[in-house]
């Protein structure tokens, strides 16, 4: 089955913490996986993919097919990060599935 | 033009009425998507457009019908909603839908859909 789950609705962290969102997949196949971000009152848009290996607004993610994750994880958290986190999976084409949804919330 | 547009961007609507949502985007992307999704919960895909063909229905009930008349424009034409089908209807493009690696997807703001 192909599934995407993200264990934690809501995560707050104080300004400065380091910050780590939890993505865990199903999927038989190798799998393409990404971060989509939703600020508030803002559209919904891609953040990062793990194909690429990049750094964005200072978040990595490295892919763990051992552990199928797909953690995101930033050293310093900052108050414009607080959004919406959607993992994500490529199944086929251009076709994603999203996980859930983490609400981070930065407190200054 | 980098962004896709979604008109309107609210709509109330009763179970009878017959209505169209717009999509647009000029950015030469030949893929174009249809989300619906409900408050708290992630995007749900429902149609995907291909070179202006339809490439993916995810069992979408009839209610819906989707249109593409040309490479820029997607409608999504609703007709005998009910009350659960009140959700963001999230429009996206991306280059091209292919068997290769991902292209990314950019979304519109979404059109707030109310159905009475």
């Amino acid at each position: 089955a192909q599934r995407v789950t993200q264990p934690e609705k809501l995560l707050s962290v104080f300004k400065g913490a380091p910050v780590e969102l939890k993505c865990n997949y199903s999927y038989s196949g190798s799998p393409e996986l990404f971060w989509y971000v939703q600020y508030s009152r803002q559209r919904l848009q891609l953040l990062l993919r793990h194909i690429s290996r990049e750094s964005i607004k200072g978040f990595t993610a490295d892919l763990n097919k051992g552990e199928t994750s797909f953690h995101l994880k930033k050293p310093f958290a900052q108050e414009e990060d607080s959004a919406m986190y959607y993992c994500a999976l490529k199944t086929s084409y251009d076709k994603v599935i999203f996980g859930p949804g983490t609400s981070l919330s930065v407190i200054p | 033009d980098t962004e896709v547009t979604q008109t309107p961007k609210h709509l109330v609507m009763g179970m009878t009425n017959k209505k169209s949502l717009k999509c647009e985007q000029h950015m030469g992307h030949r893929a174009m998507y249809w989300y619906k999704q409900k408050a708290k919960k992630p995007p749900e895909l429902m149609f995907v457009y291909s070179y202006e063909k339809l490439s993916i229905n995810e069992s979408v009930p009839s209610r819906f019908s989707p249109e593409c008349p040309n490479s820029s424009l997607l409608n999504l034409h609703l007709h005998a909603l009910q009350p659960e089908d009140s959700a963001l209807y999230l429009c996206a493009s991306s280059q091209e839908s292919s068997g290769g690696s991902y292209n990314e997807q950019f979304f519109g703001p979404g059109t707030r859909l109310t159905v009475l």
